[in-house]
């Protein structure tokens, strides 16, 4: 069954401080992988898209990773700000659609 | 500005009574979908459509319908709500499907409640 698996559920860290979310997907055929931003209550928000033969991208502060062996990605948060706060949602793409995974809330406190 | 939007944002209505929440973009996309939110499971897709009047079921489509009869408007259609249909609704559209890594573009999302 295909399946993208987020890790953690949640994450509370300090303003300033780094991040790593971290993305298990089990889909296949694989197309592409993707990572949203989502505010509460509000429409996600593309960050990165990678393709099979791409192993990292940065979009700002937000540098996502892909290893296709493994089928793993991570996105990596440098120096968090409050607005950072929200939920990162890793999306795959197979066969013309979506697969999402529950994501991961991050919360940034001052 | 480039963007989809939807309408209404919030719904509540009574089990039975027939709805339609709009969607359109004005980004002159081939691939428009509907999805639902619901806490603890992610998004899932309900519809999508990759021309005018070409539409597919996506993983969740009993009892919804949608049309394409215009490339910029997805309509999605609840002709007998009922209160499992409680949920986030979010439009998206794209210059193509998901195999192309192309960005999907969502909407503000149409929170309905059914009761």
């Amino acid at each position: 069954k295909n399946q993208v698996e987020q890790s953690p559920q949640s994450l509370i860290i300090l303003e300033g401080k780094n991040c790593t979310l971290q993305c298990n997907y089990t889909v296949s055929p694989f197309s592409n992988l993707r990572w949203y931003k989502q505010d509460t209550g509000r429409g996600p928000v593309s960050l990165t898209i990678m393709t099979f033969s791409e192993n990292t991208k940065s979009n700002g502060r937000y540098t996502a990773t892909l290893d296709a062996d493994t089928k793993q990605s991570s996105l990596h948060i440098t120096a968090s700000q409050l607005s950072d706060s929200a939920s990162y949602i890793c999306v795959v793409g197979s066969q013309g659609n979506l697969i999402f995974g529950k994501g991961t809330k991050l919360s940034v406190k001052p | 500005e480039a963007q989809v939007t939807q309408n209404p944002r919030y719904l509540i209505t009574v089990t039975g009574k027939k709805l339609t929440v709009t969607c359109s973009q004005n980004m002159n996309h081939e691939y428009m979908s509907w999805y639902r939110q619901d806490p603890g499971l992610g998004l899932r897709q309900i519809y999508y459509s990759m021309n005018v009047e070409v539409t597919d079921k996506g993983d969740v489509p009993e009892g919804y319908k949608v049309s394409r009869k215009e490339k910029r408007n997805f309509p999605l259609i609840l002709e007998s709500p009922s209160p499992n249909q409680t949920s986030l609704y979010f439009c998206a559209s794209s210059l193509s499907d998901a195999d192309v890594a192309y960005e999907q573009y969502f909407g503000p999302g149409t929170r309905l409640t059914v009761t």
